[in-house]
């Protein structure tokens, strides 16, 4: 069974610009969840889907969001890029439910914004 | 607040030994107890999960164990390898939120 994957593995932006990465879940797997990770803060939770819908979200400014495709597919956007954006974006994938089923993590898109 | 603490914040120890990572929450109403394994540069591997009426949970080398009265856990490693030179991270469930905690950095040395 393929893994979850993301793209792109690493990006480069400048403060100001907007920015979309892409997540393919586990195949059968219809729950996402995405995440960002800094070396100060850890991980922290930004929102999850399922079945096209949010059904939790983090504490994060309106210019993160998402959105997930019917085929579980996920993609997150960040408008208006700051340079405190730079991390790690990892996305997760789960059977059902985030909060009790395994989770299985991508590789992450590593985002610097210059 | 809900938190989830962990200690070392970074640990270095021979290969072939044992070590013990602790994580102490704070948050409720429980759900469950996570163990990850994240290699640098990496997503992070799930190693355990353990509910409330779980104490001890093993995946090969590595055990979990959990104490719900005290909200405490501990991942020990028993017979150390190069390959467990990684980052731990402990995460609880609790309602419909997880709190992260901050890692153990483990080093494995030759």
């Amino acid at each position: 069974k393929a893994g979850v994957t993301q793209t792109p593995r690493y990006l480069i932006k400048t403060r100001g610009q907007q920015v979309t990465l892409s997540c393919s879940p586990i195949s059968g797997h219809r729950s996402v969840s995405w995440y960002q990770q800094t070396p100060g803060q850890g991980l922290q939770f930004l929102f999850e889907y399922f079945s096209e819908t949010q059904r939790n979200k983090g504490n994060f400014p309106g210019r993160f969001s998402g959105r997930q495709f019917s085929n579980s597919r996920s993609e997150m956007n960040v408008s208006t890029l700051e340079l405190g954006d730079s991390a790690l974006y990892l996305c997760a994938s789960s059977s059902v439910d985030y909060l009790t089923d395994t989770q299985y993590f991508g590789p992450g898109t590593r985002l610097t914004v210059l | 607040k809900n938190q989830v603490e962990q200690s070392p914040q970074s640990l270095i120890i021979l290969e072939g030994k044992n070590c013990t990572l602790q994580c102490n929450y704070t948050v409720s109403p429980f759900s469950n107890l996570r163990w990850y394994k994240q290699d640098t540069g990496r997503g992070p591997v799930s190693l355990t999960i353990m509910t409330f009426s779980e104490n001890t949970k093993s995946n090969g080398r590595y055990t979990a164990t959990l104490d719900a009265d005290t909200k405490q856990s501990s991942l020990h490693i028993t017979a150390s390898q190069l390959s467990d030179s990684a980052s731990y991270i402990c995460v609880v469930s609790a309602g419909q939120k997880l709190t992260f905690g901050t890692g153990t950095r483990l080093t494995i040395i030759p």
